[in-house]
C-alpha cells in the first residue's frame, strides 16, 4: 500500500485566498483526521471522520475552515479565505478499527501551508 | 480529560549510546493504547512503537523498547546504539475508546558523531 497521500506538498498562498487541501486514506482503513501542527501549539486535531460522517469537529479553528469526505477514499481540508495565521503543516492521518487491525494512526507526509 | 506529559523538551546522545525519552500521562481509563512517534526533519510522522495496557510484557521494536509503568502511568521510550539516523522530535501518544489520539508536546533528539 502507498501509505496516505496528501496533496499538494507545499502550499503558498496570498491572505484572502481559497486554499484546498487533499487526502487519500489507506485502502480499507474507516477513520481518517486532519492535524494541524505549529511551533506554538504543537499537534492540534482539526477534526475525524468515521466512514466518511464527520464525528468530531470541534477542533475546527473556526468557520473558515470545513472539512468533507464524499467517499472512503478521498477527503479535503478547505480554508477560505486563509489569513496569515493558518501558515502550518497539515497532516492526514487515517486508522482501522477493525477485527485484526490495529489502532495506532498512519500519518500522511503533511502538507506545509504558508499564507503570507 | 486525558493528558501526556513529555517533560524533556530536547534529549541528546552520542552515536551507539542509549537514550531513555519520559512520558507520563493521566487517565481513568483501565483499557488504552500508548504509542511513540518518530517525526524526523521530513516532517513524516512514523510510528515507532505501540503499548496495549492489558499487556504486562514491555514491547520492543528493535533497537526501540519501552518501559511501562501502569500504576505510575509512565511509559518511557529507551533507544539502544543510538544512530544518526534516530535524531528526530519523538512524541508521545494515548488513545482509549474515544478515537482520539492524545498527543506529547515532543522530545527533540540530537545524536552526536
Amino acid at each position: 500500500d502507498a501509505g496516505v497521500i496528501q496533496s499538494p506538498r507545499h502550499e503558498v498562498t496570498e491572505m484572502g485566498q481559497e486554499v484546498t487541501l487533499r487526502c487519500k486514506p489507506i485502502s480499507g482503513h474507516d477513520y481518517l483526521f486532519w492535524y494541524r501542527q505549529t511551533m506554538m501549539r504543537g499537534l492540534e486535531l482539526l477534526i475525524y471522520f468515521n466512514n466518511n460522517v464527520p464525528i468530531d469537529d470541534s477542533g475546527m479553528p473556526e468557520d473558515r475552515f470545513s472539512a468533507k469526505m464524499p467517499n472512503a477514499s478521498f477527503s479535503t481540508l478547505k480554508i477560505q479565505p486563509s489569513e496569515p495565521r493558518d501558515s502550518a503543516v497539515y497532516f492526514c492521518a487515517s486508522s482501522a478499527r477493525l477485527a485484526g487491525f490495529s489502532y495506532e494512526q498512519y500519518f500522511g507526509p503533511g502538507t506545509r501551508l504558508t499564507v503570507t | 480529560a486525558q493528558t501526556v506529559t513529555q517533560s524533556q523538551p530536547e534529549m541528546s546522545v552520542q552515536e551507539a549510546e542509549t537514550v531513555t525519552l519520559s512520558c507520563t500521562y493521566d487517565t481513568s481509563e483501565s483499557d488504552y493504547y500508548l504509542f511513540w512517534y518518530k517525526q524526523p526533519p521530513s516532517r513524516q510522522m512514523i510510528l515507532v512503537i505501540r503499548q496495549e495496557a492489558y499487556k504486562q510484557q514491555n514491547a520492543t521494536e528493535n533497537r526501540f523498547s519501552v518501559n511501562f509503568q501502569k500504576a505510575a502511568k509512565s511509559f518511557s521510550l529507551k533507544i539502544s546504539d543510538s544512530q544518526l539516523g534516530d535524531a528526530a522530535m519523538y512524541f508521545c501518544a494515548y488513545f482509549s475508546g474515544s478515537e482520539k489520539l492524545v498527543f506529547g508536546k515532543g522530545t527533540k533528539l540530537t545524536v552526536n558523531p
